[in-house]
């Protein structure tokens, strides 16, 4: 099993509609969680980081399940400028500091 | 803003060259990072500095070497460029530990090798 699972998408969203997606890791000894957002040909950029009472930023909810092993991201009021590959980070601090990046959900919003 | 500059957007270069890809940041972090980011795979490390002249190996450095003689300068170097690197190369500083959110991304080098 992959340490950071996403699923890859496309997802196709009508603009103004609600989405969500989650991140799966495997490891339960991971602590920190952020999501980052990546426009096309773009560097990845911090959205929010995710914390275990979840956390809300304007349009966008986090939430982590520790339970269950995944984080969520949920986008309301979704608008086009939200079209962008969302990608879950999960960091280890360990004596092995490990940071691992999931390979990115692609979301396109639809006018 | 902190600014993390990388010296070329588009580069292509031939099988067996040297190349070099510079990274500059001008917010006096310690922590430098190399990335290369391919279709289906994500982003994976390739080295990493916590101060100058200290470097790390990350998940995937063979084939690669850097260097770290200023604080502010991290360069990635391909001994001998083959065309399995023909990959985007994304340059980060941070200035607290490993911690992932306060990373600053490059714009990216997108390197063809030819």
């Amino acid at each position: 099993r992959k340490e950071v699972e996403q699923d890859p998408g496309p997802f196709n969203v009508p603009e103004g509609a609600t989405v969500a997606f989650n991140c799966t890791y495997s490891n339960s000894a991971s602590q920190s969680f952020f999501w980052y957002r990546q426009d096309c040909r773009k560097e990845p950029k911090l959205l929010m980081s995710v914390y275990s009472s979840g956390n809300e930023d304007g349009r966008f909810t986090a939430q982590l399940n520790r339970a269950s092993q995944y984080i969520s991201l949920l986008i309301r009021d979704s608008k086009l400028s939200d079209s962008a590959t969302y990608l879950c980070v999960v960091m280890r601090l360990n004596r092995d500091d490990k940071i691992i990046f999931g390979k990115g959900t692609r979301l396109h919003i639809l006018p | 803003d902190v600014k993390v500059t990388q010296s070329s957007r588009y580069l292509v270069k031939r099988t067996g060259e040297k190349v070099f890809l510079e990274c500059v940041q001008d917010m006096d972090h310690e922590n430098m990072f190399w990335y290369r980011q391919d279709p289906g795979l994500g982003l994976r490390l390739i080295y990493f500095s916590y101060d100058v002249k200290m470097k790390e190996k990350g998940d995937i450095p063979e084939g690669y070497s850097v260097s770290r003689e200023k604080k502010e300068r991290f360069s990635l170097i391909l001994e001998s460029a083959s065309t399995n690197q023909t990959s985007m190369y994304l340059c980060a500083s941070s200035r607290t530990g490993h911690r992932v959110d306060g990373y600053t991304f490059g714009s990216g080098t997108r390197l063809t090798v030819v």
